[in-house]
């Protein structure tokens, strides 16, 4: 079968580093995307890796290993407004996504 | 500056009603789907289009069908809902290439009593 995993939740204080993790079994690899989606929102696309290694955007960073079947988004400077859920989605081998369920990042002050 | 434009927001159907969801593009996008999202679930693929004209099945299409007449316009359509259909439904386009990203409607809140 095919499976994507993250953390249902997670918490971090407003200013400090906070990793998301996904780790994915799925059928072929064409692709990880991380998106955004704030409560009541629609999905918002972050980014998209395809070769191992780390790509960044600002303060968000995302890293793949490909033999490892694992993904990471790295948030730095965490701002209230970066409270949201963080969803991972494999781009398989028919080309359509495959979604993990979300992280839930809730931000203290 | 629309994007991908959902219609309704909100719905609250009975069992065994049926109704049409509609999304609309304005960026001249090729490829079009339909999604819903339930708590604690990923989202899910419903149908999906490649181009005007063109529909295809996703991962749960069973209890929908979809209409793509115009590269604009693609209709999401429940002909007898069901209480199991209770979901968020979100649509959206991409330019034409897999890898390339997905830009998403806000969303329709549908209820089936």
């Amino acid at each position: 079968g095919q499976n994507i995993d993250q953390p249902t939740e997670m918490t971090a204080t407003e200013g400090a580093i906070v990793q998301i993790n996904c780790t994915y079994q799925t059928s072929g690899f064409n692709g990880l995307f991380w998106y955004q989606q704030h409560a009541g929102e629609a999905p918002t696309f972050l980014s998209y890796n395809v070769l191992d290694g780390l790509e960044e955007k600002g303060r968000f960073s995302s890293f793949l290993s490909r033999s490892k079947g694992y993904s990471y988004l790295l948030l730095k400077e965490l701002q209230m407004k970066d409270s949201a859920s963080y969803l991972c989605a494999v781009l398989g081998s028919n080309y359509q996504l495959i979604w993990g369920a979300g992280t839930k990042l809730i931000i203290k002050p | 500056n629309a994007g991908v434009t959902q219609t309704p927001k909100f719905r609250v159907l009975k069992t065994g009603q049926s109704m049409t969801l509609l999304c609309a593009q304005d960026m001249n996008h090729e490829y079009m789907y339909w999604y819903r999202q339930d708590p604690g679930m990923g989202l899910r693929l419903i149908h999906y289009s490649v181009g005007e004209g063109t529909t295809a099945k996703g991962e749960v299409p069973d209890g929908y069908n979809v209409s793509r007449l115009k590269k604009q316009n693609f209709l999401l359509g429940l002909e007898s809902a069901a209480p199991s259909q209770t979901s968020v439904y979100f649509c959206a386009s991409s330019p034409g290439q897999e890898y390339q990203p997905q830009h998403f409607g806000d969303g329709t809140r549908l209820s089936i009593l």
